[in-house]
């Protein structure tokens, strides 16, 4: 089945003390990016990957770091993370940028 | 600043009847353009998408309509069922850009009344 897991689905941390929530496909896509969705504000790209070792900054990227080391696999670290960046995580897909992407079921941070 | 709205948030409609949800844009680089539906506990999921050499396109009961002159797109549901009650984004791309992304707008939730 062609899917996009993310692990975890659930956080809850402290301040300061680093994560790293992964993300892996299964359909070869070059294409993978990194969301956060807060009320009120939709959906607002992290960073984003148009393929092996090719990473770069979206709309929201402070705090946040990326690596690209396989295709399949696009894992976003808090170096520290901070209470604002509670959120609701998206990772997502596609075998082109501006193609459809195909989005993880989302892991909901909560960094106290 | 906000390239993609949608400027409703949220929309009931009884089952059986059209379900009409817009989008703005302010980007007149954007020349794809996508709906995608949410369930809560879920990730979004493609919905239906239209390129700006069109002004319609049609799956089903799922219509987008875009009307480029005045920067806007619609997506009409017929006839509309409770099992489309869920988060709706629009979300915009332009293809000759440096960054290849997805601008979403805000979505509204349509619920859909038995």
């Amino acid at each position: 089945e062609a899917q996009v897991t993310q692990n975890p689905r659930y956080l809850i941390t402290v301040t300061g003390k680093k994560l790293t929530v992964t993300c892996s496909q299964n359909m070869n896509h070059e294409y993978m990016s990194w969301y956060r969705q807060d009320p009120g504000l939709g959906l607002r790209q992290i960073y984003y990957s148009m393929n092996v070792e090719v990473t770069d900054k979206g709309d929201v990227p402070e705090g946040y770091k990326v690596s690209r080391k396989e295709k399949r696999n696009f894992p976003l670290i808090l170096e520290s993370p901070s209470p604002n960046q509670t959120s609701l995580y998206f990772c997502a897909s596609s075998s082109a940028a501006y193609n459809e992407q195909f989005f993880g079921p989302g892991t909901r941070l909560t960094v106290l | 600043d906000q390239q993609v709205k949608q400027n409703s948030p949220s929309l009931s409609v009884q089952e059986g009847r059209i379900s009409i949800l817009n989008c703005d844009y302010t980007n007149s680089m954007f020349d794809y353009f996508l709906w995608y539906k949410k369930y809560p506990a879920e990730g979004p999921t493609f919905l239906i998408s239209i390129s700006s050499i069109k002004d319609k396109n049609e799956d089903g009961r799922f219509t987008v309509f875009l009307n480029k002159s005045a920067k806007h797109l619609s997506l009409h549901i017929v006839p509309s069922q409770p099992g489309d009650s869920a988060v709706y984004f629009c979300a915009a791309s332009s293809s000759g850009g440096s960054n290849y992304k997805l601008t979403f707008g805000k979505g509204t939730l349509l619920t859909v009344n038995p």
